[in-house]
């Protein structure tokens, strides 16, 4: 079965910080791959995603992530992160053709003033 | 337009009891998800209907648990004699159609499911 890991549960930032949150998966095959936010008190939402083609994807916010095939990853960047980003994250992986995404666990973060 | 609503909020029940979570999705969408979110873990999938159809139930833990939908409106998910690990946020998604791409979901605000 497919699997999903985010290895940082609780990342702790200052504003204007770089941010790095990783996403590793285990299959080995076509894949779909996002980005879902959570911000305090809000629904689940979509940051980004990708499906093909440049494996660079531009999400909302200022958030991009990059799909490394060798690597099997897809982490969420974000040069400088803001007071506003604290939210919950989540990374979640579709097989090809399959309509069942799996997630990770999801990284809390929390960014101060 | 109206996103994905989800009722109760919040539910507190007894051990042993029945419960009943409502998802209305987003109109015009024809699949429908349910999740289900232990504390400190990622959403576990539970049940896909496209339509009023349930292609795939694979994720339902038990016997104990069911779900329904009416034609590509409002679908119920129902715990039959509640346990203690049932405890969870119930989450609900919908999206405008199963394609050869997996379409964006849009979430609910959950249903956070207490069993004493």
């Amino acid at each position: 079965a497919q699997s999903v890991s985010q290895h940082n549960h609780h990342v702790i930032l200052s504003e204007a910080a770089s941010l790095e949150l990783g996403c590793n998966y285990s299959y080995g095959g076509t894949v779909n791959l996002f980005w879902y936010v959570q911000y305090p008190g809000q629904h689940l939402q979509l940051l980004l995603k990708y499906f093909s083609g440049d494996p660079l994807v531009k999400g909302i916010k200022g958030f991009e992530a990059e799909f490394i095939k060798s690597k099997f990853s897809f982490n969420l960047r974000k040069p400088s992160v803001q007071w506003s980003d604290t939210a919950e994250y989540f990374c979640a992986v579709n097989q090809g053709g399959s309509y069942i995404p799996t997630f990770g666990r999801g990284t809390s973060l929390i960014v101060h003033p | 337009g109206a996103g994905v609503s989800q009722s109760p909020s919040n539910k507190v029940t007894e051990k042993g009891k029945d419960v009943e979570l409502r998802c209305d999705p987003i109109s015009g969408h024809t699949a429908l998800y349910w999740y289900r979110q232990r504390l400190g873990q990622g959403l576990e999938f539970l049940i896909y209907f496209q339509g009023n159809s349930a292609p795939d139930k694979s994720g339902l833990p038990s016997d104990r648990f069911s779900a329904e939908r009416t034609g590509e409106s409002v679908s119920t998910l129902t715990i039959q004699r509640t346990q203690q690990e049932d405890s969870a946020v119930y989450l609900c998604a919908s999206s405008l159609y199963r394609g050869v791409i997996q379409e964006t979901q849009y979430f609910g605000p959950g249903t956070r499911l207490l069993v004493l």
